[in-house]
């Protein structure tokens, strides 16, 4: 079954450090998203990117946060310089079709702890 | 915008017991309606998603969910839970209209199945 990758699964890093979070999504699909989850609170949305920008980003995506895909697979979010309230458990999705049927798949996350 | 009430944070349950999993949303737009499961140290699976057409909704894993659009609630059910069930389920909304296309996610239920 196809499936979302995530590397890595934990990174431990110090505050002001940058942080590159790496995610190979199922290879047909086209649209990426990134969300987290803070220890004990909700899954909230980062991003989502389609045809190599940003489409829709949310108030916590800001400057220190950024997106690419620089292979043609990789799906990246860069955190630039980390912060306490960065630690979290990073989510990336992806969806092959377009429209609202589109399943999103999950990949098993990466957590960050900064110090 | 959307956002999405899960009434219990945590449900104990005992095998081969039935169980409910309470969320309830608010928008000011049509959504659509998703339920995600989470088992330890994995990644968000769908469960279920309501689109459009016939309220209750059947997933994967015996899963079921009826779409109330007066009370404004997308409740999961199974009529007998297995220990695999433990895990931690979040109900999702989705905008059906605008641009935005990303999910909004409740809080989570911790639902654990007790031999």
């Amino acid at each position: 079954e196809p499936e979302v990758t995530q590397t890595p699964s934990h990174q431990v890093t110090q505050m002001g450090q940058e942080v590159i979070l790496r995610c190979v999504p199922i290879s047909n699909h086209l649209y990426f998203y990134w969300y987290r989850q803070i220890l004990g609170q909700k899954v909230e949305f980062l991003v989502s990117f389609y045809n190599n920008e940003i489409s829709e980003k949310s108030e916590i995506f800001d400057d220190q946060f950024s997106v690419e895909r620089p292979d043609g697979s990789n799906f990246t979010l860069k955190i630039r310089s980390t912060k306490l309230e960065d630690s979290a458990m990073y989510f990336c999705a992806t969806k092959g079709l377009a429209g609202v049927g589109g399943e999103l798949f999950f990949g098993e996350g990466s957590r960050l702890t900064v110090l | 915008a959307q956002s999405v009430t899960q009434l219990d944070s945590q449900v104990p349950v005992f095998e081969e017991a039935p169980v409910e999993l309470r969320c309830n949303y608010s928008s000011s737009v049509s959504v659509y309606l998703f339920w995600y499961v989470q088992y330890p140290n994995q990644g968000l699976q769908l469960l279920l998603k309501y689109l459009s057409g016939s309220t209750l909704v059947k997933g994967i894993n015996g899963f079921e969910a009826e779409f109330n659009k007066s009370q404004t609630s997308f409740h999961l059910r199974k009529p007998s839970v297995h220990i695999s069930d433990t895990a931690e389920y979040f109900c999702a909304v989705r905008d059906s209209s605008g641009s935005a296309r990303q999910l909004t996610f409740g809080s989570g239920t911790q639902l654990t199945v007790l031999p």
